[in-house]
């Protein structure tokens, strides 16, 4: 089974503040991703990666940077938070060789106050 | 614009009933993929259909790409099919080996005993 980690689990940021959200994968997959999944809008891609030192914008990039040091680490940072980017957060990763499927991890519930 | 439409919004079944969950697509696309959230947790992937009909157990997906819809059918419900049902539609992006998904903003299913 394909193994997704993320941490925090939970956080609470004021804003303006700096927030770096990490998520591990044990699959060896070349692509990672992250979402924001909020109601009313589904899941929405912020970032992708499709291998070590790459990164994407995805469909919402702004305010967001992404870090990919390695193959199993995949980071998602928020410079300057702001309330607007409360939401729950899904790293997921995936390739090719896993069947095109996606594996996620838990979900980062982040809270900008 | 949404790009992946899912109905209905939400359902309410008695345990033992068939559930028929339908997706469609405002642009092309060559894959679909549906996934099965319980309240707060992760995203795990149900069946991968590009095409046809597919079946896992009690889940059978049928695929019209040309008409550019999914469907999702789930036989004698369980209470513990309660939760949201994703369908995702796959972007193939330059430069990479995999793709990325496009997601829809889920069925709440809600099977009661």
């Amino acid at each position: 089974e394909a193994a997704v980690t993320q941490s925090p689990r939970n956080k609470v940021a004021v804003t303006g503040g700096k927030v770096t959200l990490s998520c591990n994968q044990t699959n060896n997959h070349n692509n990672m991703y992250w979402y924001r999944q909020d109601t009313g809008h589904g899941l929405r891609l912020i970032h992708y990666s499709y291998g070590a030192g790459s990164t994407e914008k995805g469909d919402i990039p702004d305010g967001y940077k992404a870090s990919r040091p390695s193959q199993e680490n995949f980071s998602l940072i928020l410079e300057l938070a702001t309330p607007s980017q409360t939401s729950v957060y899904f790293c997921a990763s995936g390739d090719k060789g896993s069947g095109n499927t996606l594996y996620f991890g838990e979900g980062s519930r982040l809270i900008v106050v | 614009e949404q790009q992946v439409q899912q109905s209905p919004a939400s359902l309410v079944l008695q345990e033992g009933e068939n559930a028929e969950l339908q997706c469609s697509f405002s642009i092309f696309t060559n894959q679909v993929q549906w996934f099965y959230q319980r309240p707060g947790g992760r995203l795990v992937s149900l069946l991968y259909n590009p095409s046809g009909t597919k079946q896992s157990g009690r889940l059978t997906s049928t695929t019209v790409i040309k008409e550019r819809r999914s469907s999702l059918h789930i036989s004698s419900s369980q209470i513990t099919d309660s939760g949201t049902y994703l369908c995702a539609m796959e972007q193939s992006y330059y430069g990479g080996s995999g793709n990325k998904l496009i997601f829809g903003t889920g069925t709440l299913l809600s099977v009661k005993p």
